[in-house]
């Protein structure tokens, strides 16, 4: 059981460049989202899923598209990576009758020069 | 005024030592309340729920105050491996109850 997952666990972009950033978790959970974590700023909810086809924005969703086409998967994805976007990403994910218990993956460090 | 605020510390304690945490949140209309904890360069994990009539886990208190829309988190007996950062929680961000909102953190570090 390997819970949440991500990749890849560091990168460098230069800005412009486009990427995705990998997240899945083998709970079957319904719910699954994805976070930034700044220093100073705390954790902030980009995009986030209540199921399979089902995705809807967070407080910060500008620049990052996501999709659900499994249960298991959520990718997020980078459009034209920019320096604001340096952060660590977390994405999380619970059942959603046990909402608050969210198991968050290790987190991707993600720079952009 | 931030949804919810946390003051950063940091907290430097010894060992055995109790300490508390503080958190006020800002949406009276707030339902669910927790306390997670970070390791440094961690992911979050969940440390406890709180609830209305307080309740506790071995050397953690959680309490809540809907009145003063303000929640504590005392820690008994301090351990080394308490240092971390304790993050409060709060639920009800747009359309899904999963949506939670964290505070900034409060950094413990318990030295021997």
């Amino acid at each position: 059981n390997a819970g949440v997952t991500q990749t890849p666990k560091f990168q460098v972009l230069k800005t412009g460049q486009s990427m995705t950033l990998q997240c899945a978790q083998d709970m079957n959970h319904e719910y699954m989202s994805w976070y930034r974590q700044d220093p100073g700023m705390g954790l902030r909810l980009i995009h986030y899923s209540v199921g399979a086809g089902i995705t809807d924005q967070g407080e910060v969703p500008n620049g990052y598209n996501v999709s659900r086409s499994t249960t298991e998967d959520f990718p997020l994805r980078l459009l034209s990576a920019a320096p604001s976007q340096t952060s660590v990403y977390f994405c999380a994910s619970s059942s959603l009758d046990r909402y608050y218990e969210q198991y968050f993956g290790p987190g991707t460090r993600l720079t952009v020069t | 005024r931030k949804e919810v605020e946390q003051d950063p510390g940091p907290f430097n304690v010894p060992e055995g030592a109790t300490v508390a945490f503080n958190c006020t949140y800002s949406n009276s209309a707030s339902q669910s309340f927790f306390w997670y904890r970070q390791d440094c360069r961690k992911e979050p994990k969940l440390l406890m729920s709180v609830y209305s009539s307080g309740n506790e886990d071995g050397r953690f208190t959680a309490q809540l105050n809907r009145a003063s829309q303000y929640i504590s988190l005392l820690i008994r007996d301090s351990k080394l491996s308490d240092s971390a950062t304790y993050l409060c929680v709060v639920n009800g961000y747009g359309g899904s109850q999963g949506n939670l909102i964290f505070g900034k953190g409060t950094k413990l570090s318990v030295k021997p």
